[in-house]
Order: C-alpha cells, then structure tokens, then sequence
C-alpha cells in the first residue's frame, strides 16, 4: 500500500530564509508526485507536479527514487507562502494519498 | 465556469442525524471524489466515482454512502452522524484523456456533528 509522511506538521520561517518542506513516499509502482497548497481555510490548489519539472511561485521540487523523497524547496520565503502544504501520490483510479500536510509560517 | 461547488458550507448536526453533501462540477469530468480533512491527519478518501453509475470505496468508507446518478453531481450521505465526523469534506473532480491532469477541488463543507 502506498503512503506519504510528512515529517514536519509546524515549520515556521523568516521572510526572506529559505525553506524546504520535507515529503517521503512508499509505493511499489512507478510515483507520480505533487504539491498541494491551502491557502487560509480556502479550497486545495495544486501548486506542482514532479512530472512537469516546473517552477511555480519559486517553489520547485526535485523526485529522488533513490530516497523515495520529493521536498518542496524555495529559495527566498515570502510572507505571503504562509499556508498549509500537503504532498501527495497518485495511484490507480488517479486516487491521491496525500500526507498529513505542513503548515508553513512565514515570519517578516 | 463555476468548476467543483459544494452544497451546503457549514451544516451542525445532532448525532443520528442524517445528511447530504452534494458536489457539483460543470467541466465534465469523469472522475469523482470525497474527501475529508482532519487536523494532523491530511486528506483521506471516503469514496469515489470512475464515471456515472459507478462508486468505490476509499480509505474510509465507514459511516458513509455515495451516489453517482448524474456525471456531474457526487453525494456523500451520512445516515446516522456522529461525532467522529465532525471535520472538513472535501470533493474533487478529475477528467480523463488529455489535457491538465490534476485533480479540482471544492471550497469544502465544515460539519460539526454534536
């Protein structure tokens, strides 16, 4: 059965430091990995997808098979990147297990 | 394009009471799914829809009963609501063939089961 863990539920950050969200996976199958952003009691929006290789709003996210990671990094936090972050894996019937999420506080 | 909307946003229950969620998507999507959000535990899924006519069930199903008569509404029913309910559903819609691949959200249906 497939799983995700995010390690950190709080991680509170200065404006302007960087920052990485950690995300680990388990699955047999080939992964197919994304980041999920909720921003103030507001609906899920996808914010990238390891397929894609894109960056969006500075974030990037780089799949290591190797470690089974995917952590979502930006390079310069801004205040407005406060929210809760969840990653998440799609298996079959493009089901998405996503893991327990991480809010992000981003201190000026 | 109105996208995922969910009926109703906010609903307090008295345990027994019974319930539906209705999700509603104007993009044609094949694909259906509910979801519910609990602090520290992300989102699960209680069921979804791979087309019209058709349900299955997800993480955790219990307590909890869908229908997908028309493509595009899912209900979630909640038969006897208790308090282990209480939390935040989500539905999610995803379409099938080309095109952006992702699942959409709805802004969520807050239950307070008392």
């Amino acid at each position: 059965a497939q799983r995700v863990t995010q390690p950190e539920k709080l991680l509170s950050v200065f404006k302007g430091a960087p920052v990485e969200l950690k995300c680990n996976y388990s699955y047999s199958g080939s992964p197919e990995l994304f980041w999920y952003v909720q921003y103030s009691r507001q609906r899920l929006q996808l914010l990238l997808r390891h397929i894609s290789r894109e960056s969006i709003k500075g974030f990037t996210a780089d799949l290591n098979k190797g470690e089974t990671s995917f952590h979502l990094k930006k390079p310069f936090a801004q205040e407005e990147d406060s929210a809760m972050y969840y990653c998440a894996l799609q298996s079959s019937g493009s089901r998405l297990t996503f893991g327990e999420g991480t809010q992000l506080t981003v201190n000026p | 394009n109105a996208g995922v909307t969910q009926t109703p946003k906010f609903r307090v229950l008295k345990t027994g009471q019974s319930m539906t969620l209705l999700c509603a998507q104007d993009m044609n999507h094949e694909y259906m799914y509910w979801y519910r959000q609990d602090p520290g535990m992300g989102l699960r899924l209680i069921h979804y829809s791979v087309g019209e006519g058709t349900t299955a069930k997800g993480e955790v199903p219990d307590g909890y009963n869908v229908s997908r008569l028309k493509k595009q509404n899912f209900l979630l029913g909640l038969e006897s609501a208790a308090p282990s309910q209480t939390s935040v559903y989500f539905c999610a819609s995803f379409p099938t063939g080309t095109g952006r691949r992702e699942q959409y959200f709805g802004p969520g249906t807050r239950l307070t089961v008392t």
